[in-house]
C-alpha cells in the first residue's frame, strides 16, 4: 500500500496570502487528522475528519480550515497566513480501530 | 495543549549502549503511543500499549506504563547510530492523539 501523501513538500509564502495543503491517505483509511509542528510548541492538533465530518477541531483560530472528500481525500487552508504560521504541518491518517497514526513527510510552510 | 512531557529533553549515548525515554502525562488514557521522527519528517509508529496493560515488548523495544503515577518509559537496547531521532508519547483518551514535545536521541558511532 501507498503510504500518506503530502502535497506540496515545500512552500514559501509572504503574509496576508492564504495557502492550501493537500493530503492523500493510505487506501481505505477514512480518518484524516492534521497536526502543526514548531519547534517553540511541538505538535498541536489541528482538526480530525472521519467520512468527510469534522469529528474534532483542536485550538486555532477560525484562519484554519479543513475539508476532507469523498475518497478520503483532506485539505486544510490557511487564510491571512501570518509569521507564525511557519511551520511543519503534518497529515496523518487512520483505519480500521482508530488507534494508531500513519503520517505523511509534511508540508514546510514559510511565511515570509 | 500537550498531555505528554517527555524526559529528557535530549539524550546523547554511545553506540550499543541503552537509551531510556520517560513520558508523563495528566489525564486518564485509553492507551499510550511511541513514535519517531527523523529530522523533519513525518512521525513513525513505533508500540502502542494499552491502559490496562504494563509492559509491552517489540524488537529492541520495551514499554512500561504505569498509570497510577500516569507515567510510561521507553526503553530501546542495543542502540544504534540509525535509531538517532526524536521520539514522541502520545496518548488518547476521549480525545484526538496528544503529543509530548519530545526526545531527542542522538547516538554516537
Amino acid at each position: 500500500k501507498a503510504g500518506v501523501t503530502q502535497t506540496p513538500r515545500y512552500l514559501i509564502k509572504t503574509r496576508g496570502q492564504q495557502v492550501t495543503l493537500s493530503c492523500s491517505p493510505i487506501s481505505g483509511h477514512r480518518s484524516v487528522s492534521w497536526y502543526q509542528q514548531t519547534p517553540g510548541q511541538g505538535l498541536q492538533f489541528l482538526f480530525e475528519y472521519f467520512s468527510e465530518t469534522q469529528r474534532n477541531k483542536g485550538n486555532f483560530p477560525g484562519r484554519f480550515s479543513g475539508r476532507q472528500f469523498s475518497n478520503s481525500r483532506s485539505e486544510m487552508n490557511v487564510s491571512t497566513l501570518e509569521l507564525g504560521d511557519s511551520a511543519l504541518y503534518l497529515c496523518a491518517s487512520s483505519g480500521e480501530g482508530y488507534e494508531k497514526l500513519f503520517f505523511g513527510s509534511g508540508t514546510q510552510l514559510s511565511v515570509l | 495543549s500537550q498531555q505528554g512531557e517527555e524526559d529528557p529533553q535530549a539524550l546523547s549515548i554511545q553506540e550499543g549502549e541503552n537509551a531510556t525515554m520517560n513520558c508523563s502525562y495528566k489525564t486518564s488514557i485509553n492507551n499510550l503511543q511511541w513514535y519517531r521522527q527523523n529530522s523533519g519528517r513525518g512521525l513513525v509508529h513505533l508500540i502502542l500499549i494499552r491502559s490496562n496493560e504494563r509492559e509491552k515488548h517489540s524488537g529492541r523495544l520495551r514499554v512500561t506504563l504505569d498509570t497510577s503515577k500516569k507515567s510510561s518509559s521507553l526503553l530501546i537496547t542495543a542502540s544504534r547510530a540509525a535509531d538517532t531521532a526524536s521520539y514522541f508519547c502520545a496518548t488518547r483518551g476521549n480525545t484526538p492523539l496528544v503529543f509530548g514535545k519530545g526526545t531527542r536521541l542522538s547516538v554516537i558511532a
